[in-house]
């Protein structure tokens, strides 16, 4: 089944402590980014991949890392997590990057940071 | 990449056809109108993409006029089940980030 997988789905952690979220997908797309969202806000970008080893900002970029080593994985490195990234957070991948291809998402990590 | 602009909210009873309404007036030629279907805590999913006139599927159609500055998503007799946000996105291939804006919230009332 052509998926979009993330995990951990859920995560409750402390201010500074780093955490990965891991985000994989099986359909050998080129294009993976990273959203979060937050109430009223709705749904903003926060980095994107064209390719392996290709990565770049999008809208709100600070406090977060990725990397892109192998084309199906792309994780979402919060080196010194703090409350205001209290967020729910989406992966998504597409054939290739821009509107005209269909994003698919994974089904969301609700992190929380106390 | 052109922004859109689109309701916040809209309230429909259960039957009725309901039509959402993207304004893009910063559209480009090569752009295409993609709109995604959003339910609570999950993630956006693909709805309908045209380009230009009218394109239909078995979800929804897309009405886009002739000077594609904006662009409409008509969902036929619509059950509790549409209510969900509803995001419009306009660009082209290549274009290398995504703006999804926070879209509009359909509730649909029995």
């Amino acid at each position: 089944e052509a998926q979009v997988t993330q995990n951990p789905r859920y995560l409750i952690t402390v201010t500074g402590k780093k955490l990965t979220v891991t985000c994989s997908q099986n359909m050998n797309h080129e294009y993976m980014s990273w959203y979060r969202q937050d109430p009223g806000l709705g749904l903003r970008q926060i980095y994107y991949s064209m390719n392996v080893e290709v990565t770049d900002k999008g809208d709100v970029p600070e406090g977060y890392k990725v990397s892109r080593k192998e084309k199906r994985n792309f994780p979402l490195i919060l080196e010194s997590p703090s409350p205001n990234q209290t967020s729910l957070y989406f992966c998504a991948s597409s054939l290739s990057s821009g509107p005209s291809y269909e994003q698919y998402f994974g089904p969301g990590t609700r992190l929380t940071v106390t | 990449l052109a922004k859109t602009t689109q309701p916040i909210s809209m309230d429909s009873y259960e039957g009725q056809e309901v039509n959402i309404t993207c304004s893009h007036n910063n559209i480009a030629t090569n752009d295409y109108i993609t709109w995604y279907q959003q339910f609570p805590s999950q993630g956006p999913r693909f709805i309908i993409q045209g380009y230009k006139t009218k394109v239909t599927n078995e979800v929804a159609s897309l009405f886009i006029p002739a000077d594609r500055k904006s662009s409409t998503l008509s969902l036929p007799r619509v059950s509790l089940s549409d209510t969900a946000v509803y995001y419009c996105l306009v660009g082209r291939s290549g274009a290398n980030n995504l703006f999804f804006g926070t879209g509009t919230r359909l509730t649909v009332i029995p």
